[in-house]
């Protein structure tokens, strides 16, 4: 089992809906979770980390973390086609200080 | 500030030659990372530095040799290429070993 599972996608949604993006770990001692963006040719960009159980929003982007059930999420709100990007899933696994990434899933906003 | 600077942004190489990848940070971070990122395989830490001094390996240490050369700089060395590290390489930064920030990457190919 990978540590940190995301699905591949390729993911589609119309523009203006949500998108929700999901991510497994499968340590339960980790500690820090980051989404990161990553368009086409490009390098990895931070948009949101989360540290606790719930919700925090920034924008139109919400990540969402349940240590219980070993998930984390990103939800997209209003999606644009300049939302169109992977989006990297990675956590801090509690025996190292250093991130594991998911493989990540490709989103698609279509116009 | 720059952030993260990486060079050179592409590379050839033939099989058994040598070379090194540059990085260097302008946010006086303590920890420097080196990752890999190959198709539907996402970001795969090669090396990393949690401090000025120290190196320790990674998932993917195989083929590649490091130095943190002062707290700004972290450079890679394959010291004898081959087509398998044909990749994406990216070097990244941080405080304190998770909110990490990443350099534009280098695209190397191994014929």
């Amino acid at each position: 089992q990978k540590e940190v599972e995301q699905n591949s996608g390729p993911l589609s949604v119309p523009e203006g809906a949500i998108a929700s993006l999901n991510c497994t770990y499968s340590d339960r001692g980790s500690q820090s979770f980051f989404w990161y963006r990553q368009y086409s040719g490009k390098s990895p960009e931070l948009i949101m980390f989360i540290y606790s159980n719930g919700d925090k929003e920034d924008g139109r982007f919400t990540a969402q973390l349940n240590k219980a059930s070993q998930y984390v999420s990103l939800l997209i709100r209003d999606s644009q086609p300049s939302d169109s990007a992977t989006y990297l899933c990675a956590v801090t696994l509690s025996s190292a200080r250093q991130l594991t990434f998911g493989s990540g899933t490709q989103l698609t906003v279509l116009p | 500030n720059a952030g993260v600077t990486q060079t050179p942004k592409f590379q050839v190489l033939k099989t058994g030659q040598s070379m090194t990848l540059q990085c260097a940070q302008d946010m006086n971070h303590n920890s420097m990372y080196w990752y890999r990122q190959d198709p539907g395989m996402g970001l795969r830490l090669i090396y990393y530095s949690a401090s000025e001094g120290t190196t320790d390996k990674g998932e993917v240490p195989n083929g590649y040799n490091v130095s943190r050369l002062n707290k700004r700089e972290f450079s890679l060395r394959l010291e004898s290429a081959a087509p398998s590290q044909t990749s994406v390489y990216f070097c990244a930064s941080s405080e304190r070993g998770d909110e990490q920030f990443f350099g534009p990457g280098t695209r190397l190919t191994v014929l």
